[in-house]
């Protein structure tokens, strides 16, 4: 079975610029997370979606925001985009509601935004 | 609040010799802890995972980890180091699910050099 994938793998856009980021789970997962990896320290929670529902948001500003498909796949789009941006963007999947508790994220490669 | 603390940024090892990654972690309620491995350019890969029973923990590649309650810790061990090993080591936290929410919290991670 595929793992997680996301796309594109690398993408380089400017302030100011509007990103979207897709992924798409392991096959009958149906809850997705992002995470916001800075060089040099660990992924921090951005959003988790469970059965398209927003489950639970991290400490981020309004201009991140996400959704989830019919399919479970997950866009995660970022606005206005500053050089602070500049990260690696990790989706998991799992197939529990709450993976943290009783169930594991499977993580994917990661999109690298580099924001000029 | 939740949160894990790695105290070493960086180890170097030879090959051969045994590892040992510190991780401490605070959290209210009986955590559920993970280990994961990251290398150059990937995503994370789940390394073991602790959620309760036996306080010491087999996980892939000849890694284990023991939890200590009364430490606060969930430290990585591997008796014989291999050169493939080399990367860097995240451990996390997990939501008991009393906030409904499935995030992870990560480390900010050891970076792991293996000498020849």
């Amino acid at each position: 079975d595929a793992g997680v994938t996301q796309s594109p793998t690398h993408l380089i856009k400017t302030r100011g610029q509007h990103v979207t980021l897709r992924c798409s789970p392991i096959s009958g997962h149906k809850s997705v997370s992002w995470y916001q990896q800075v060089l040099g320290q660990g992924p921090q929670f951005i959003f988790q979606y469970y059965e398209k529902e927003e489950r639970g948001r991290g400490n981020f500003p309004d201009r991140f925001s996400a959704r989830q498909f019919p399919n479970y796949s997950s866009e995660l789009n970022v606005n206005a985009l500053l050089l602070g941006d500049s990260a690696l963007y990790l989706c998991a999947s799992s197939l529990a509601a709450i993976p943290g508790a009783t169930d594991t994220q499977y993580f994917g490669p990661g999109t690298r935004l580099t924001v000029l | 609040a939740q949160s894990v603390t790695q105290p070493d940024i960086h180890i170097t090892v030879s090959e051969g010799a045994s590892l040992e990654l510190r991780c401490n972690y605070s959290y209210g309620a009986t955590p559920y802890l993970f280990w994961y491995v990251q290398s150059p350019g990937q995503g994370l890969q789940l390394l073991l995972k602790y959620f309760s029973g036996d306080t010491l923990v087999q996980g892939i590649k000849g890694f284990e980890a023991e939890f200590k309650m009364s430490q606060s810790s969930f430290n990585l061990r591997k008796p014989s180091v291999h050169w493939s090993d080399a990367a860097e080591y995240f451990c996390a936290v997990g939501s008991d699910g009393s906030s409904n929410t499935g995030k992870l919290i990560f480390g900010q991670g050891t970076t792991l050099q293996v000498k020849p």
